[in-house]
């Protein structure tokens, strides 16, 4: 069974310029997660769909960050305009949350440098 | 919210060597899980454990749920467990969870 898949691996950008992030979850998980992990520092969640729907988007900032889980599987996140503090990996994870089991699989990440 | 604590944070193993992680919670949570980030960035699941106890090979995990802590063992620990631990929580399977801010191992011949 294919993990998580997640493209590009890595990305070099200048600030102010557009980026965007592809997951592709597992097969059949009806959840999906977008992470921000700084450096030295646990994942910290964006964004969270369940289907097609972001139910839990409190922490994205809006401003510059968008999301869409089209047809509830594959997913895009978009930064515009890049900012320098947003050099970071930006991981995807998927789950299947079924009898209460909510077992994350992470995707490679994304690792972002902004010029 | 959920505030978690790891410790300890950092740890130096001779290989062969035993060890024991710890993760506190700050309010009681039914879905925790433990994941093991490779020096190349991959973070894998290793638990998802929101109370007793699981043993997956070397590794096995214990959550005392009524008292908000679960326990990560390595036994005879190998070079290749070398990276950093994290536990991670939320109030339920349903919620967002919350990750501590690791545990950095590394293990040396």
């Amino acid at each position: 069974e294919a993990g998580v898949v997640q493209s590009p691996r890595y990305k070099i950008i200048e600030k102010k310029q557009p980026v965007a992030f592809w997951c592709n979850p597992i097969s059949g998980h009806n959840t999906l997660y977008w992470y921000r992990q700084n450096l030295g520092q646990g994942p910290e969640l964006l964004i969270r769909y369940e289907n097609e729907e972001a139910v839990d988007d409190s922490q994205l900032p809006k401003d510059r960050f968008s999301a869409e889980r089209l047809k509830g599987v594959d997913s895009t996140l978009k930064i515009q305009p890049a900012e320098l503090g947003d050099s970071a990996v930006y991981l995807c994870a998927s789950s299947l949350i079924w009898a209460g089991d909510g077992t994350q699989y992470f995707g490679p990440g994304t690792r972002l440098l902004v010029l | 919210g959920i505030q978690v604590e790891q410790s300890p944070p950092d740890l130096i193993l001779q290989e062969g060597a035993n060890s024991t992680l710890r993760c506190n919670f700050s309010d009681s949570v039914n879905n925790l899980q433990w994941f093991h980030q490779n020096p190349w960035g991959q973070l894998i699941n290793l638990f998802y454990i929101p109370s007793g106890t699981k043993q997956n090979g070397r590794l096995s995990a214990t959550t005392v749920a009524t008292e908000r802590y679960s326990l990560l063992y390595i036994s005879s620990s190998q070079t290749t467990d070398s990276g950093v631990y994290f536990c991670a929580g939320g109030k339920t399977s349903y919620d967002k969870v919350i990750f501590g801010p690791g545990t950095s191992l590394s293990v040396i011949p």
